[in-house]
């Protein structure tokens, strides 16, 4: 069964920091993966995908991603934060044997920027 | 590009009403997945079309729930007998087909939904 696991409800950064969401993931075989933003009242955003290729994926609104094989991780990052980051973050993967449909999400972390 | 859209936006409705939801996909997107999202939480995948065949369902969807996309284009989400426990947002998202998985799906505003 895939799962994802969001292991921080909040992360809280200054503004001009860099920060890191974390993000772990349980499939059978290779996953697609994928980060989501959602401000409040608002449907979710796509920030970013990894299918294959170069582990580093680049994203929207200078945010990046990276895919770790082994730790069966995929942490999104931003050299410098942003007070507008501040928001809710998704991670979610979908199995590459699975029926291609279906996107298993996490729980969500609730990024907090303080000026 | 116009983006996805969800009528109504917001529903209040008593337990036990009947209620209906309306989802626009980007035009050329022939995918079409409903979700529903309770506070605190993320989407939970409940259905999936494929143009106007609907290839997946969630055991989320109990038989309250049905979903239809007769022509291909909008989507409707209907819940029988509304139960409180069916308050949440309910988002819709269309992807256009590409190599199995790798679509990415873009998301509506999301209708929220009020059962007293």
């Amino acid at each position: 069964a895939q799962s994802v696991a969001q292991p921080e409800d909040q992360v809280n950064v200054a503004e001009g920091n860099p920060l890191t969401v974390k993000c772990t993931y349980s499939v059978s075989g290779n996953p697609y993966l994928f980060w989501y933003v959602q401000y409040p009242n608002r449907g979710l955003q796509f920030l970013l995908k990894y299918i294959t290729g170069d582990n580093l994926v680049k994203g929207s609104y200078g945010f990046e991603a990276e895919f770790n094989k082994s730790q069966t991780s995929f942490h999104l990052k931003k050299p410098s934060a942003l007070v507008s980051d501040s928001a809710l973050y998704f991670c979610a993967v979908r199995g590459r044997d699975s029926s291609a449909s279906k996107i298993i999400f996490g729980s969500g972390t609730r990024l907090s920027i303080r000026p | 590009d116009t983006g996805v859209s969800q009528n109504p936006r917001h529903k209040i409705t008593k337990r036990g009403q009947n209620v209906t939801f309306r989802c626009d996909p980007i035009s050329e997107h022939n995918r079409l997945y409903w979700y529903r999202q309770t506070l605190g939480q993320g989407p939970e995948f409940l259905t999936y079309f494929q143009n106007e065949a609907q290839l997946e369902k969630s055991r989320l969807l109990s038989d309250r729930f049905s979903a239809e996309r007769p022509k291909g284009s909008f989507s409707t989400l209907e819940i029988q007998r509304t139960e409180q426990g069916d308050s949440a947002m309910y988002l819709c998202a269309s992807s256009l087909d590409q190599l199995a998985g790798t679509d990415t799906q873009y998301f509506g505003p999301g209708t929220r939904l009020t059962v007293l």
